[in-house]
């Protein structure tokens, strides 16, 4: 069965960096496309992009541009989003999520039919 | 970016109650919309995509229609287990996936 596995939860100061992990298993995690969402506290779902895990090509939404960076590593099935300069409006759980969305082609759909079991990421000072 | 607007944010009902969600769209979507459940502390799980298809293992009280700019999903007899948080999004542009802003469904 698919399971996107994320790594634990993180505090970290004003400025800092997180990286977070997203580990696949149970489908070949180079045929579809992986997305990173996030939920402030109390708040609803904010898309931040994706990474097609095959090729590597990514696309992130406008708000972080210049601040995240998502990359993977297929050897072990693993997909990261690192997110920098980070403030403290920034604190919320972090969601990798897989869209039905084939290596191939981009043109989609990009509806999420698994998701992560998400990462809080604490950031104070 | 394409904005999605949910109405209403939260609503109250009973057991057994048949229950609309509205999601509408700042531009058309030509049906490139889903829906997702939400409970507290969990993952978001996917109900519908292409507005109106139910996922699999979804029960079939679930149902989705629309188009356009305007979309629904409607619970046909709420059952406790429905008690949640309930979001659209919308994948029309590809570039730039956005959600509505969710509606909780709480016990009456």
């Amino acid at each position: 069965q698919v399971q996107l596995v994320q790594s634990g939860a993180e505090v970290k100061k004003p400025g800092a960096s997180v990286k977070v992990s997203c580990k696949a298993s149970g489908y070949t995690f180079t045929g579809y496309y992986m997305h990173w969402v996030r939920q402030a506290p109390g708040q609803g779902l904010e898309w931040m992009g994706w990474i097609n895990p095959n090729s590597g090509g990514t696309n992130y939404a406008q708000k972080f541009q210049g601040r995240v960076t998502m990359t993977r590593d297929t050897s072990i099935s693993t997909a990261y989003m690192e997110l920098s300069r980070l403030r403290s409006d920034d604190t919320a759980v972090y969601y990798c999520a897989r869209s039905r969305t084939y290596y191939y082609d981009s043109s989609g759909p990009y509806y999420f039919d698994y998701w992560g079991q998400g990462t809080l990421v604490t950031v104070s000072s | 970016d394409i904005q999605m607007t949910q109405s209403p944010s939260s609503l109250s009902a009973s057991v057994g109650d048949r229950v609309t969600i509205t999601c509408r769209a700042s531009q058309g979507i030509s049906n490139s919309l889903a829906w997702y459940q939400q409970k507290p502390g969990k993952a978001p799980k996917l109900l519908l995509y292409a507005a109106s298809r139910l996922e699999s293992g979804v029960p079939s009280r679930f149902s989705g229609s629309g188009s356009g700019t305007d979309y629904t999903l409607t619970i046909s007899s709420l059952q406790p287990e429905d008690f949640a948080t309930y979001y659209c999004q919308q994948y029309y542009s590809t570039l730039a996936l956005t959600f509505g802003g969710g509606t909780k469904v709480e016990i009456k």
